[in-house]
């Protein structure tokens, strides 16, 4: 069975201090992993995925395979990032969650 | 404009009522799913569906049910409300762009049974 768990529910940091998110998945097959966000009254959005090896909003994300980890990382956390982030994996059709992690930056 | 809506946005109803949660996609996805999300809480898949007559149950028991006689529209219903039922739900839909896919999320209805 496929699985995500993130361990953090909450992460308060500085503004300007680095930020790491845990992703840890379970999945028998070659996985997608996905990151997405939801800003205060907004939608759930996507943002990055793990194919891609991209670098959005200053964030990006490593796939390790040998861990089955999939940490979302920022080196300078800005106000502007203070949001819900969830892990997904994308495997047999379904797209799953994780439970999610509040990110609180302040000042 | 391409997009995924959800209707109603918040919904309160008292038990007993059927009850039917409206998602369409102009984007000609596929795929489709619905989730149940408590505040701050995870996501929970109930129901998703690989294109038109296929529905499968998610990972969380639900008794809501689903159909999909089109492409476009999936929508979500509860034959008799509860207020266990009391929740936000969510409706996405997919498609394949390159060698991945993206999700793409409705701004959710927000249902409380009373």
């Amino acid at each position: 069975a496929q699985r995500v768990t993130q361990p953090e529910k909450l992460l308060s940091v500085f503004k300007g201090a680095p930020v790491e998110l845990k992703c840890n998945y379970s999945y028998s097959g070659s996985p997608e992993l996905f990151w997405y966000v939801q800003y205060s009254r907004q939608r759930l959005q996507l943002l990055l995925r793990h194919i891609s090896r991209e670098s959005i909003k200053g964030f990006t994300a490593d796939l390790n395979k040998g861990e089955t980890s999939f940490h979302l990382k920022k080196p300078f956390a800005q106000e502007e990032d203070s949001a819900m982030y969830y892990c997904a994996l994308r495997g047999w059709g379904k797209l799953q969650f994780g439970a999610g992690t509040q990110v609180v930056v302040t000042p | 404009e391409a997009d995924i809506y959800q209707t109603p946005r918040y919904l309160v109803i008292g038990t007993g009522k059927k009850i039917t949660l409206e998602c369409s996609q102009t984007m000609g996805h596929d795929k489709m799913y619905w989730y149940q999300q408590d505040p701050g809480m995870e996501l929970h898949l109930i129901h998703y569906s690989y294109g038109v007559n296929s529905t499968e149950k998610g990972d969380l028991s639900s008794e809501s049910t689903v159909s999909r006689i089109r492409t476009e529209h999936f929508p979500l219903t509860l034959e008799s409300a509860r207020p266990s039922h009391t929740s936000q739900y969510l409706c996405a839909s997919s498609a394949i762009r390159g060698s991945y896919t993206e999700a793409f999320f409705g701004q959710g209805t927000r249902l409380t049974v009373v």
